[in-house]
């Protein structure tokens, strides 16, 4: 079964630095989703895309966050400065149509020091 | 603002015993309802989903839920549990053609052998 995949599944970066955070949705997917799991809390939603644009956005999507499909395939995360609340597990997630799940990554886990 | 809140933060089971997890969402207008699953270190994965229909929905590894529109509510059942159950359980919600899930703050369960 196609599955959304994500690279790394473990990422440490330094506070302040960027960092891209690389999601491969699944391949006849149009919908794509970003969220973000603080340890100990709940899946909070990021970002929605949709053809090449953002269509949808949380308050806690700033303008330190960025998205990306640059090739059609791949669908990216920046942090443009990283801060230590930005530690979390990252999901990307993709969905082929408006009436259908989400199918989400395994995560990456991302860790500011 | 639309929410989701599940009723129990942690519940602790023996194997065999009957499991039904609460789930609760705040808006008023047509909505799809999703249960999602995640076991220790792995990605969200889907239990079952309601669009409409039969208000009873059957998933996966022998899970069920039922809306009750009246309610707002969306319980998670399962008449025997099984060690292999333990793990965190996400209620989730989404406007009809809506573009984000917000999600439940979760439920972990533990099941003891």
């Amino acid at each position: 079964e196609p599955e959304v995949t994500q690279t790394p599944s473990h990422q440490v970066t330094q506070m302040g630095q960027e960092v891209i955070l690389r999601c491969v949705p699944i391949s006849n997917h149009l919908y794509f989703y970003w969220y973000r799991q603080i340890l100990g809390q709940k899946v909070e939603f990021l970002v929605s895309f949709y053809n090449n644009e953002i269509s949808e956005k949380s308050e806690i999507f700033d303008d330190q966050f960025s998205v990306e499909r640059p090739d059609g395939s791949n669908f990216t995360l920046k942090i443009r400065s990283t801060k230590l609340e930005d530690s979390a597990m990252y999901f990307c997630a993709s969905k082929g149509d408006s009436n259908q799940p989400q199918h989400f990554g395994d995560g990456t886990r991302l860790s500011i020091l | 603002a639309q929410s989701v809140s599940q009723h129990n933060h942690h519940v602790i089971l023996s194997e065999a015993a009957s499991l039904e997890l609460g789930c609760n969402y705040s808006y008023g207008g047509t909505v799809n309802l999703f249960w999602y699953v995640q076991y220790p270190g792995q990605h969200l994965q889907l239990l079952l989903k309601y669009f409409s229909g039969d208000p009873l929905v059957k998933g996966i590894k022998g899970f069920e839920a039922e809306f009750i529109k009246s309610k707002f509510s969306f319980n998670l059942r399962k008449p025997s549990v099984q060690w292999s159950d333990t793990a965190e359980y996400f209620c989730a919600v989404n406007r009809d053609y809506g573009q984000n899930f917000v999600f439940g703050p979760g439920t972990r369960l533990s099941v003891l052998p």
